[in-house]
């Protein structure tokens, strides 16, 4: 059965505060690994998506990286609007988008 | 593009009623999904739709669940006598087959809450 595992849970920084969330995973066959952000009472919006060990993607202050057993999620000196619930998920292999998410890490960057 | 749509946004109904949620895809979108999230955690997979063929049922969805897709349009889903433990937040996405790296676009969700 395919697992996803994050931490940690969750995470204050201070704005400026660089750090890296984990997204740990079994899966029998890697189809792709997606990084969601959270806000609350919203539903989960798509960041990123990664295939390979060794690709990274970027966007604004966020980079994900992808390894054969985890991915990272590095923020680079965050603002307060980066406080948000981040998410990552793998789909099962199904042919559709049926994808098992983590617990999230919940991040709040203070000012 | 003006996004998924569901509605109600909340919905406080008590334990034995029966309630039904509405969702909008993106209009050009052949695929459809409900997922639901507790507190603390991560989405999970109820159902899919592909088109107006409902193709996958997770087997969290008891038989008090019912969702229906007619046209390959907007989605509904029904909880009948409805469970303390259906308290949860229902949220609907959608995508288009075919795509490599396929996102999905999920909505702002039903919060449930059931007394």
């Amino acid at each position: 059965e395919d697992q996803v595992t994050q931490s940690p849970e969750a995470l204050r920084l201070q704005e400026g505060e660089s750090s890296s969330l984990n997204c740990s995973y079994t899966v029998s066959g890697l189809r792709g690994l997606f990084w969601y952000r959270q806000d609350p009472g919203k539903g989960p919006e798509f960041l990123f998506t990664l295939y390979s060990a060794g690709e990274e993607k970027e966007k604004e202050r966020l980079k994900a990286t992808l390894t054969k057993k985890e991915s990272f999620l590095h923020i680079t000196a965050p603002k307060p609007e980066d406080s948000a619930t981040y998410l990552c998920a793998v789909p099962e292999d199904t042919g559709f988008q049926k994808l098992v998410f983590g617990t999230g890490t919940r991040l709040l960057v203070s000012p | 593009d003006t996004g998924v749509s569901q509605n109600p946004r909340h919905k406080i109904t008590k334990r034995g009623q029966n309630v039904t949620f509405r969702c909008d895809p993106i209009s050009e979108h052949n695929r459809l999904y409900w997922y639901r999230q507790t507190l603390g955690q991560g989405p999970e997979f109820l159902t899919y739709f592909q088109n107006e063929a409902q193709l996958e049922k997770s087997r969290l969805l008891s038989d008090r669940f019912s969702a229906e897709r007619p046209k390959g349009s907007f989605s509904t889903l029904e909880i009948q006598r409805t469970e303390q433990g259906d308290s949860a937040m229902y949220l609907c996405a959608s995508s288009r087959r075919g795509q490599r790296g396929e996102q999905l676009f999920f909505g702002s969700g039903t919060q449930l809450s059931v007394l």
